[in-house]
């Protein structure tokens, strides 16, 4: 039974151009939660997604940041022109269909870094 | 404004003694407590949980005591082992919509349990 898989695991971005970073959400699970966590912080809330539906984008920055679940294919958080201050821990967790917080299921991570 | 602290970064304990990891909140929204733990390079792991009605939860080794009235918790760990040694996150949710889904994370404590 796969986990929580994202990817790329590291990725290198120069400033100004775009990332885009994947998660495919356990087997059964049909909602997708993504985090971002800053050198010596805690992970922060971006955005709840089910599937083709965004439900809560309220700790996503307001520009330059998009995140999407279609209903094939895995879920995507793509953030244009990136700056240095992008370059973090991008985590994806993933529930069954209750969302309750303690069924959030995370991903390893994918590391962005922006030169 | 930090809502979920953890002030202690790092902790060191002997294998066998207790490790004790500390965590206060602000919000009194917060229904639902975490704690997670995070091997580098890797996602954060759920741990254990409490509600606020509740003021402990025991699940093995793993204990989580709840004082609502001073808005702090904290996971007790008896016996330490050496494979514990991770980054602790505490994390709090209130509800929204019916569902306890948006996790505030703390920033993490390191703790390291000695042979």
């Amino acid at each position: 039974n796969a986990g929580v898989m994202q990817n790329p695991r590291h990725l290198v971005r120069r400033r100004g151009q775009e990332a885009r970073l994947r998660c495919s959400p356990m087997k059964g699970h049909s909602h997708v939660y993504w985090y971002r966590q800053l050198p010596e912080e805690g992970l922060k809330f971006m955005v709840y997604l089910q599937k083709e539906n965004i439900i809560d984008e309220s700790g996503m920055p307001k520009e330059r940041f998009s995140a999407e679940f279609p209903k094939e294919g895995p879920s995507i958080l793509r953030i244009q022109q990136v700056v240095r201050g992008d370059s973090a821990a991008y985590f994806c967790a993933s529930s069954p269909p209750s969302g309750t917080a303690y069924e959030q299921y995370f991903g390893p991570g994918t590391r962005l870094t922006v030169t | 404004d930090q809502q979920v602290k953890q002030n202690s970064p790092s902790l060191s304990v002997q294998e066998g003694r207790i490790s004790i990891l500390n965590c206060d909140y602000t919000n009194s929204m917060f229904d639902y407590f975490l704690w997670y733990k995070k091997y580098p390079a890797e996602g954060p792991t759920f741990l254990i949980s409490i509600s606020s009605i509740k003021d402990k939860n025991e699940d093995g080794r793993f204990t989580v005591f709840l004082n609502k009235s001073a808005k702090h918790l904290s996971l007790h760990i008896v016996p330490s082992q050496p494979g514990d040694s991770a980054v602790y996150f505490c994390a709090a949710s209130a509800k929204s919509g019916g569902s306890n889904y948006k996790l505030t994370f703390g920033k993490g404590t390191l703790l390291t349990v000695n042979p």
